[in-house]
């Protein structure tokens, strides 16, 4: 059973389209995060949500939008894709805002 | 912000040899872990270690938060090593930061 999972895996798209990532935990956890890993391996948090609730909104721009329909998923949709926006993107999940973190496989997204 | 160092940025050892990782943070944290991430680009959690030891087979992880430091130990090396350390702290903000990591090679 995969704990955190991610899709797609891989996202090649064109600059200016619109795509999301969809984002599962199967632990019950109650929090999940949001992370961007650049091209040296740098990671940054971008969002955490704790049952549903927005609690971490880091200074990202506004065509990032995340999701939590409920505490076991967690969407990213990214508006008018840059060059720049070409990242690896994680998923992870804690039992609480300060808990140990379990990360999903991660997608690599392309802007061409 | 906490600014976290870790070193050394790179490390080459042989198979069957031990190491120590360094990570230094400039502010008292409440959260502190170690995560592997293997050249697959998988992130491993290996320790939640904000104060004390932990063991946890040929890896064991020591922080000292008084002295704002944590070390990780690998003992008797193997190739399945290999990949990127990284160190990520949190303060009250409960916002991990993450350090750049040391990209360890273990060659047989």
């Amino acid at each position: 059973d995969t704990a955190v999972s991610q899709t797609p895996k891989y996202l090649v798209t064109q600059m200016g389209n619109d795509k999301s990532i969809k984002c599962e935990q199967n632990l019950g956890h109650d929090t999940m995060y949001w992370y961007k890993q650049d091209s040296k391996k740098f990671l940054k948090i971008m969002f955490s949500y704790n049952n549903k609730e927005l609690i971490i909104n880091e200074t990202v721009p506004n065509r990032f939008s995340p999701k939590s329909p409920d505490k076991a998923h967690l969407n990213l949709h990214i508006n008018s894709l840059e060059l720049g926006d070409s990242a690896v993107y994680f998923c992870a999940s804690s039992w609480d805002r300060e808990g140990q973190q379990y990360f999903g496989p991660g997608t690599r997204l392309t802007v061409t | 912000g906490i600014q976290v160092e870790q070193s050394p940025p790179d490390l080459i050892l042989q198979e069957g040899a031990n190491s120590t990782l360094r990570c230094n943070f400039s502010d008292s944290v409440n959260n502190l872990q170690w995560f592997h991430q293997n050249p697959w680009g998988q992130l491993i959690n290996l320790f939640y270690i904000p104060s004390g030891t932990k063991q946890n087979g040929r890896l064991s992880a020591t922080t000292v938060a008084t002295e704002r430091y944590s070390l990780l130990y690998i003992s008797s090396s193997q190739t399945t090593d290999s990949g990127v350390y990284f160190c990520a702290v949190a303060g009250n903000n409960r916002k991990l930061i993450w350090g750049l990591g040391t990209s360890l090679a273990v060659n047989p």
